[in-house]
């Protein structure tokens, strides 16, 4: 079975400061990982996904993460946090279960970020 | 620039009555699926389905039921409402599910208020 962790409910940084969200992952099989972005009132978007081609893996708005299989993590990073990034940040887990794809999400992170 | 059409956007319900949140793509994507979101545990599967007549139970089945006449409509229905299920529901679809790479694209969500 697959499941998810994001270790931080909330994460408050300045702007022009680095952004870290910290993801862990439990799946039987190799998975497929995806950052989700979710700003007020708003659906969720892409922000990013690993599709085993490279572990460094860079998304939209300057955001990347980093798949490191023996950590079993998928942090989101991004060097210099813009007000525009306050939002709720979602990684999710998608792997084959008994015959199906099944997406499972992390509880989510609201990052906040102060002038 | 469609994509995935969710309405109504807000809805307030009283106990017992019933309803149809509806989702609708435009990608002639075969994967819909619903989850619903709640404070603090990320994103639930509700139901899905793999094509136009089949659909199976996710997480939460419970209280909801779903159908899938054409591959364009997958709508969630509430038998009889309760405040349990006040939460904000989001439709996803996406290409083939045995494609674990692919990306799920979400509607805006339904805010559904139960009293």
């Amino acid at each position: 079975a697959q499941s998810v962790t994001q270790l931080d409910s909330h994460v408050s940084v300045s702007e022009g400061t680095p952004v870290l969200l910290r993801c862990n992952y439990s799946s039987s099989y190799s998975p497929s990982l995806f950052w989700y972005v979710q700003h007020p009132n708003k659906g969720l978007q892409l922000l990013l996904k690993y599709t085993s081609a490279a572990t460094l893996v860079k998304g939209i708005n300057g955001f990347e993460a980093e798949f490191k299989k023996s950590e079993t993590s998928f942090h989101l990073t991004k060097p210099s946090a813009h007000m525009s990034d306050a939002a709720e940040y979602f990684c999710v887990v998608s792997e084959l279960n008994t015959g199906r794809r099944a997406l499972t999400f992390g509880s989510g992170t609201r990052l906040q970020v102060q002038p | 620039n469609a994509g995935v059409t969710q309405t109504p956007k807000f809805q307030v319900l009283k106990t017992g009555q019933s309803m149809t949140l509806q989702c609708a793509q435009d990608m002639n994507h075969e994967y819909m699926s619903w989850y619903r979101q709640d404070p603090g545990m990320g994103l639930r599967l509700i139901h899905y389905s793999v094509g136009a007549g089949i659909t199976d139970q996710g997480e939460v089945p419970n209280g909801y039921n779903v159908s899938r006449s054409t591959t364009e409509d997958f709508p969630l229905r509430l038998l009889s409402a309760a405040p349990s299920q006040t939460s904000v529901y989001f439709c996803a679809s996406s290409s083939e599910e045995l494609d674990l790479n692919t990306e799920a694209f979400f509607g805006q969500g339904t805010r559904l208020t139960v009293v």
